[in-house]
């Protein structure tokens, strides 16, 4: 099981605003990464802690954190942004590296 | 643009040895502060991270796979590869490999391979 808890599916109306949860003790020593999944294809980086994206990836997507929860969350969600959604951080010893189980995003 | 391809058997038999191979291209795969790692995917599941190797050769592996995995880089060739031995069905999965770097204390994966389908079936 992952150290990192993910809800596995979360739905939104198109235009609207969704924010997916990323759960796990390191989380409060360790910033968390976001990858963008579609179906058929390669995760891609979406982006680290608040508001770090690679040049591509438009605002609408932003990071925050509190405690031992990392959060991303779209704004004005686009059909395009429908797809599964991971987390990444340390593990609690801070050695190894896990991604959280998922998030299926669905929008309506 | 760094680009990563993976090359490798799509098929294998239980107990077999797994050997994937990432090619690093448009980038140098001994640029400082940069890891070259592998992670992987079962069908229909989530992301798995298997390890990653440094281009002066230390490694760090996931505790599941710790016994089984090596990885090492080539500098030479710009390769870096993936051992992965005794497999048996459940290393079923698409095989990815990344560039990781550390920002911040995030750990990031970019960019990835495209990644590449191995099955373990007798």
């Amino acid at each position: 099981s992952s150290e990192l808890t993910q809800d596995p599916a979360v739905s939104v109306a198109l235009g609207q605003t969704v924010r997916i949860t990323c759960q796990g003790d390191s989380l409060r020593r360790y910033s968390a990464s976001w990858y963008q999944q579609k179906p058929g294809q390669a995760p891609t980086f979406v982006i680290y802690g608040e508001n770090n994206r690679p040049s591509g990836i438009p605002d609408r997507f932003s990071g925050s954190s509190s405690g031992n929860t990392a959060s991303l969350s779209i704004t004005g969600v686009q059909a395009e942004d429908e797809a599964d959604y991971y987390c990444n951080s340390r593990d609690s010893s801070g050695r190894e590296w896990v991604f959280g189980g998922g998030t299926k995003l669905t929008v309506l | 643009q760094l680009q990563l391809q993976e090359s490798g058997p799509g098929l294998l038999k239980p107990s077999e040895t797994l050997t994937l191979t990432c090619t690093v291209s448009g980038g140098s795969i001994s640029s400082t502060g940069h890891y070259w790692g592998w992670i992987r995917q079962p069908p229909g599941k989530g992301l798995e991270w298997i390890g990653n190797a440094y281009y002066r050769g230390s490694t760090n592996y996931s505790p599941s796979l710790k016994s089984r995995v090596t990885i090492s880089v080539d500098t030479s060739k710009s390769q870096f590869s993936l051992k992965l031995s005794s497999v048996t069905a459940a290393d079923t999965a698409v095989y990815y490999c990344a560039r990781i770097s550390q920002e911040d204390t995030a750990m990031v994966f970019d960019p990835w391979g495209q990644g590449t389908l191995v099955t373990v079936s007798s």
